[in-house]
């Protein structure tokens, strides 16, 4: 069956980076795009942008410019989220999700704290 | 950005009754290619959002048709016709027509 498995809960300082994984199975990788999004704690959730398991094109919504990349392991269908300098806003859990939110994985939690 | 307001922000309802979440949106989500992107989304307590309704009207694959979406322009609506124990959770609608994808607040339904 289709999964979406993420790497395990994170927990960081600030200034400090972290890179999340997405491994997808029962599916062909390059098949559907993959969707970024975050939920802070007891909030809606935000959408970071894709990125396009094709061809690797991203895009990022405007509040995660800069220090916030996407990025693939094609041959091992994984997908990654990569965030630099994590601040204490960062603190959430992070979702990936393949196509139109068909399918998602189980969400990582990363906690910044000094 | 596109505004979505969900309506109400919780629910509580009893094994049984039907119930009816709103989401408005702050311009039409209606495509130039024809479809309109609004989809409803399901997060139960401590799990990942779930898929119930894309496009408007169309059920995912899986869903219970107890679930039913519907609307146009910027009015839509999700009805769960005989609410039962396992549709406790938040609800969100999300809108995919125009960049950046937004989501509701969300509606909290709690059983009684």
């Amino acid at each position: 069956q289709i999964q979406l498995v993420q790497s395990g809960p994170e927990v960081k300082k600030p200034g400090e980076s972290v890179k999340i994984s997405c491994k997808a199975s029962g599916y062909t990788f390059t098949q559907a795009g993959m969707q970024w999004l975050k939920q802070a704690q007891g909030k809606s959730l935000k959408w970071m942008g894709w990125i396009n398991t094709n061809t690797g094109k991203t895009t990022y919504a405007a509040d995660f410019t800069g220090r916030f990349v996407f990025s693939l392991e094609t041959s091992a269908s994984t997908a990654y989220l990569q965030i630099t300098n994590l601040k204490n806003e960062d603190m959430a859990t992070y979702f990936c999700a393949s196509g139109d939110f068909d399918y998602w994985g189980q969400g990582v939690m990363v906690t910044v704290s000094s | 950005d596109v505004v979505l307001t969900q309506t109400p922000p919780t629910l509580s309802a009893t094994i049984g009754q039907s119930v009816s979440i709103s989401c408005r949106s702050s311009q039409s989500l209606l495509h130039s290619n024809g479809n309109t992107y609004l989809h409803w989304l399901l997060q139960r307590p401590g799990q990942s959002p779930q898929l119930l309704i894309y496009l408007v009207s169309r059920l995912e694959s899986g869903v219970p048709n107890r679930f039913s979406g519907s609307g146009s322009g910027t009015d839509f609506t999700l009805k769960i016709s005989g609410v039962e124990a396992e549709d406790l959770g938040v609800y969100y609608c999300v809108q995919g027509t125009h960049a950046p994808l937004t989501f509701g607040s969300g509606t909290k339904l709690e059983i009684k």
